[in-house]
């Protein structure tokens, strides 16, 4: 158990709707890290927070937003909803802002029908 | 974009056998790190190895890092058939982005 949390485990939901992911960091760590997970694109880094600021953006879309609160825990809100969008989803997190190894959740399932 | 590539991308062995993967990147790093994701669940970090060492151990894993050749290998010596997973190789960009590799999926035979 990395102390890394995620709810839900597993969404099934519709084309064009909207779907909140939330994670809740290991205690004490700052950062905040998403990573969309798929077959066809592998694993991809979305965006990264850090102690409630955004610190770094990969290939995130605009669909697709990402805030960190005072509590640290974040969420990521994915809107009008395609098929592609389909995977898994991990938050991770870490101690420090830059550099170091990061503890993943065991990912939201989202299924986009 | 991948910033790392595993070689070979799936590798099937007996328990007990020794089992080799590589790792090549891109550009030059601070430090190179390997993950274990067992299949659909999260990723498990194993080892960091610094961008000034060569070789680190941690338990029946030894990784090694050569920076002139942008490669690292990752060994783990006597498997069993609960390190059955996928092994992912990440370093981090210029952005702070870390950034995965395909991955090698290992099964291991009992």
């Amino acid at each position: 158990d990395s102390g890394v949390t995620q709810t839900p485990k597993h969404l099934i939901t519709a084309t064009g709707q909207r779907v909140t992911l939330r994670c809740s960091p290991r205690s004490g760590d700052l950062s905040v890290y998403w990573y969309q997970q798929s077959l066809d694109q592998g694993l991809q880094f979305l965006i990264q927070y850090y102690n409630g600021e955004e610190r770094a953006k990969g290939n995130i879309l605009e669909r697709f937003s990402a805030q960190q609160f005072p509590d640290l825990h974040s969420e990521l809100n994915l809107s009008s909803l395609e098929l592609g969008d389909s995977a898994l989803y991990f938050c991770a997190s870490s101690a420090s802002w830059a550099g170091g190894e990061q503890f993943f959740g065991p990912g939201t399932r989202l299924t986009v029908l | 974009s991948q910033q790392g590539e595993e070689d070979p991308q799936a590798l099937s062995i007996q328990e007990g056998e020794n089992a080799t993967m590589n790792c090549s990147y891109k550009t030059s790093i601070n430090n190179l790190q390997w993950y274990r994701q067992n299949s659909g669940r999260g990723l498990v970090h194993l080892i960091l190895i610094r961008s000034n060492e060569r070789e680190k151990h941690s338990g029946r894993l030894r990784v090694t890092l050569d920076t002139s050749k942008k490669s690292s290998s990752l060994l783990i010596t006597a498997s069993r058939a609960a390190d059955t997973a996928s092994y992912f190789c990440a370093t981090y960009n210029a952005g702070n982005m870390l950034t995965f590799g395909g991955g090698t999926r290992l099964m291991v035979k009992p």
